[in-house]
């Protein structure tokens, strides 16, 4: 069982450039989200999904993109990165409604 | 003012102390608590729910005060392993969505 996976774990972008964070969760969660993680500001909420095609914005949406095609895939896209967009980037899935959340190893990203 | 407040720390305790960690939240509407513990440079896990009348988990005890708004997780008889940081999470469901909101945390070392 492997929970939520997300790739890349490190990656090192340029400003401007734009690439995916990939999740992909096996437990057949229909809410999945994503989190930023910067140091003494908690985890913030990107964007989240209550179901496959179903996508909406959360406390920090802009410069990023997601979709949700299918129950198990919840990719974020950085539009034109950024240096403030450097961050521990999480993706979590849990039943609606629960707050037990599993999360994945994150993502460490650099922007110069 | 943070939705979530914790006090940052470090806590350095010896090992078998019993250290107390509080979380306030000021979105009084908030319906469910929970207290996750994070490893350096991993991701948070959920440690356990916290329920109005209080629960406990082994070495662990969660209390909730709805009427001040405060949520606190006693940990007796520390053990090594416990050295983290645990974050204090308040959850609002939307009826469509959860949303959760995350303390920045409270870091616990625990020493020999």
């Amino acid at each position: 069982n492997a929970g939520v996976t997300q790739t890349p774990k490190f990656q090192v972008l340029k400003t401007g450039q734009s690439m995916t964070l990939q999740c992909a969760q096996d437990m057949n969660h229909e809410y999945m989200s994503w989190y930023r993680q910067d140091p003494g500001m908690g985890l913030r909420l990107i964007h989240y999904s209550v179901g496959a095609g179903i996508t909406d914005q959360g406390e920090v949406p802009n410069g990023y993109n997601v979709s949700r095609s299918t129950t198990e895939d919840f990719p974020l896209r950085l539009l034109s990165a950024a240096p403030s967009q450097t961050s521990v980037y999480f993706c979590a899935s849990s039943i609606p409604g629960t707050g037990g959340y599993t999360f994945g190893s994150g993502t460490r990203l650099t922007v110069v | 003012r943070k939705e979530v407040e914790q006090d940052p720390g470090p806590f350095n305790v010896p090992e078998g102390a019993t250290v107390a960690f509080n979380c306030t939240y000021s979105n009084s509407a908030s319906q469910s608590f929970f207290w996750y513990r994070q490893d350096c440079r991993k991701e948070p896990k959920l440690l356990m729910s916290v329920y109005s009348s209080g629960n406990e988990d082994g070495r662990f005890t969660a209390q909730l005060n709805r009427a001040s708004q405060y949520i606190s997780l006693l940990i007796r008889d520390s053990k090594l392993s416990d050295s983290a940081t645990y974050l204090c999470v308040v959850n609002f469901y939307t009826g469509t969505a959860s949303k959760l909101t995350f303390g920045t945390g409270t870091r616990l070392q625990v020493t020999l």
